[in-house]
């Protein structure tokens, strides 16, 4: 079954102390996996697109890396303002317009 | 700016009094989609069209109907809710073509029913 996994749930940070959100996935040929971010009350925005092992790409304090079965989001120093909950979705290769999304990891940045 | 409008922001409905969601994009994309969102969870895909082709999940109960009169308005009819229909509705869109199938929401509605 396809299926998309985030971790921890929840994260609080202080600021400026670097960390990592995992999102594990399970899909019959991954086409293309998607960071999002949800500020509450709000529809997700559009971060990254990573399609292949290997691959890396960066926003600000944001960084998204890609392996066979599992992606990171890194944040580097992250402010307050990186307060957020950030979702996972992949994109299976025999349907593109078919996106599973994990639950989230709420982020919390304390100043 | 080209984006993803939503109306209303937030919808407040009766038991089993019908009500429509709309959305709009000036992005002149080829693939809208429907999420519901309940608190703390994944957005769950109910439907998407490209362009008007409409592809229904497996899943999304037959309560749930769309409509995509032209390429820049799509709507999500709810029949007859139910209290466990009370969510997040959101709408998204990509090109759906090429490389680029990232998904553009928008703001979303909050759907309540009483």
């Amino acid at each position: 079954e396809d299926q998309v996994t985030q971790s921890p749930e929840a994260l609080r940070l202080q600021e400026g102390e670097s960390s990592s959100l995992n999102c594990s996935y399970t899909v019959s040929g991954l086409r293309g996996l998607f960071w999002y971010r949800q500020d509450p009350g709000k529809g997700p925005e559009f971060l990254f697109t990573l399609y292949s092992a290997g691959e890396e790409k960066e926003k600000e304090r944001l960084k998204a890396t890609l392996t066979k079965k599992e992606s990171f989001l890194h944040i580097t120093a992250p402010k307050p303002e990186d307060s957020a909950t950030y979702l996972c979705a992949v994109q299976a290769i025999y349907n593109f317009n078919k996106f599973y999304f994990g639950s989230g990891t709420k982020l919390n940045v304390k100043p | 700016d080209a984006m993803v409008i939503q109306n209303p922001r937030y919808q407040v409905t009766q038991f089993g009094k019908p009500v429509t969601l709309s959305c709009s994009q000036t992005l002149n994309h080829n693939v809208m989609y429907w999420y519901q969102q309940k608190s703390s969870q994944a957005p769950k895909l109910l439907f998407h069209y490209y362009d008007k082709d409409f592809n229904n999940e497996a899943d999304t109960p037959d309560n749930f109907q769309s409509r995509r009169p032209n390429t820049s308005f799509c709507f999500l009819d709810i029949r007859s809710p139910g209290l466990g229909d009370a969510a997040m509705y959101l709408c998204a869109t990509s090109t759906g073509q090429g490389n680029k199938y990232e998904q553009y929401f928008g703001p979303g509605t909050r759907l309540t029913v009483t």
